[in-house]
């Protein structure tokens, strides 16, 4: 079936570092990739998502790039700030496709 | 302000008792889902609904019960045949059940068992 493999953490990053999450995906179909943001004690929120092959999501300074050829959708940032510390999920657009979740902490 | 709440924010209960966790959404959302999280690991599914008066087992369903009498409302129950129910609960909907819609989730509800 459809899963997701997600780089384990934690992470633990200086300001300005550059950040990067492995996630890998196997699927039957054509889904949609996101990826959520864990802030503490809150729920989930979209970060980014693409929807087809080739296509790079984008925001807040993140970037992700859904590649068909590698099943991959990797997360970026160049220069990570304090505020990121968060936990970040990659998920298919298939309900029951959630990576583990990686934990990053940024220190000033 | 449109999105999801979930009540209350902190839960705690006696073992043997049964709890119900609410989730309301006022996006218009057909699709809702309830989902539990342990420290550490992903989401797992419990419980989901495509449209109002019907919904589907997830991966982790026994112990648990749930209604969608209204669009807008998705009340999770935990039993007290839940072995271990404390954990973190979160609650999501989306525009439809489908491979390419966001889901737009609550913030979710801590279940403590004393």
């Amino acid at each position: 079936g459809d899963s997701v493999t997600q780089m384990e953490g934690p992470v633990t990053l200086s300001e300005e570092a550059f950040l990067t999450i492995n996630c890998t995906y196997t699927a039957t179909g054509y889904p949609s990739l996101f990826w959520y943001v864990q802030y503490p004690g809150e729920g989930l929120q979209l970060l980014l998502k693409a929807t087809k092959a080739d296509d790079k999501g984008s925001n807040k300074g993140f970037e992700a790039t859904y590649r068909k050829e590698t099943t991959s959708f990797h997360l970026e940032k160049g220069s990570v700030q304090v505020s990121d510390s968060a936990v970040y999920f990659c998920a298919l657009g298939d309900k029951l496709s959630f990576g583990a979740g990686t934990t990053v902490t940024v220190r000033a | 302000d449109g999105g999801i709440t979930q009540s209350p924010k902190y839960l705690f209960r006696k073992e043997g008792q049964n709890v119900t966790l609410s989730c309301e959404q006022n996006l218009n959302h057909d699709a809702m889902y309830w989902y539990r999280q342990d420290p550490g690991q992903g989401l797992r599914l419990i419980y989901y609904s495509q449209i109002v008066n019907d919904f589907q087992k997830g991966d982790i369903a026994e112990g648990y019960s749930v209604s969608r009498e209204k669009k807008e409302s998705f009340p999770l129950t935990v039993t007290s045949a839940q072995k271990n129910p404390t954990a973190f609960y979160l609650c999501a909907s989306s525009i439809e059940d489908s491979y390419t819609d966001t889901q737009y989730f609550g913030p979710g509800t801590r279940l403590t068992v004393l």
